[in-house]
């Protein structure tokens, strides 16, 4: 069964601080991942997508990596600010007869605090 | 550009009753998705449309219709509203392009729709 999970659930960093978050996937065949952003009370907003064949991908203070083989990725936030509290969610694809389809985490939720 | 709009933001509905959420994208995307998001739990796949007059399943399709008439339009229909359907529901779309479907998604900002 196609599953990614996430970790941790939630977490609350310094604002300034880095932090890392985690997504593991058991998706078949693989197409590519993606991280997403989820501010409260909006729809998820694309921060970063990878082939299998891509281990690093950034976008300003976001860095997504994948390792295709442990079938691992990680986003790591630089310099948390106050704006990056939100969900983020890991999305992997997989490709099915006519249209890709995405398989969501249950994303991890982020507080950054003064 | 708009983007993906969705109507209405928020509706309470009563048992058995029926009503329609509104989807509409003027990216000119050929590709439209429905989700349902339920607290704690990832995305899920409603309905989905490859383009004007096609339409498939998802992975929790029961209790739901879809049409899409227009290339902009992708309304999303409850019959007989339950209060398992109480959710957020999003609607996305993206373009036909990018090797191994490296496009992106675009979601609109959601209908939460409560079922009493």
């Amino acid at each position: 069964k196609n599953q990614v999970e996430q970790s941790p659930q939630s977490l609350i960093i310094l604002e300034g601080k880095n932090c890392t978050l985690q997504c593991n996937y058991t998706v078949s065949p693989f197409s590519n991942l993606r991280w997403y952003k989820q501010d409260t009370g909006r729809g998820p907003v694309s921060l970063t997508i990878m082939t299998f064949s891509e281990n690093t991908k950034s976008n300003g203070r976001y860095t997504a990596t994948l390792d295709a083989d442990t079938k691992q990725s990680s986003l790591h936030i630089t310099a948390s600010q106050l704006s990056d509290s939100a969900s983020y969610i890991c999305v992997v694809s997989f490709l099915t007869g006519t249209a890709s389809k995405l398989t969501f985490g249950t994303g991890t939720r982020l507080q950054v605090t003064l | 550009n708009a983007g993906v709009t969705q109507t209405p933001k928020f509706r309470i509905l009563k048992i058995g009753q029926s009503m329609t959420l509104q989807c509409t994208q003027d990216m000119n995307h050929n590709y439209m998705y429905w989700y349902r998001q339920d607290p704690g739990m990832g995305l899920k796949l409603i309905y989905y449309s490859v383009g004007a007059g096609i339409t498939d399943k998802g992975e929790v399709p029961n209790g739901y219709n879809v049409s899409r008439s227009t290339t902009e339009d992708f309304p999303l229909r409850l019959e007989l509203a339950a209060p398992s359907q109480t959710s957020v529901y999003f609607c996305a779309s993206r373009s036909r392009q990018g090797a191994r479907g490296t496009d992106t998604q675009y979601f609109g900002p959601g209908t939460r729709l409560t079922v009493l």
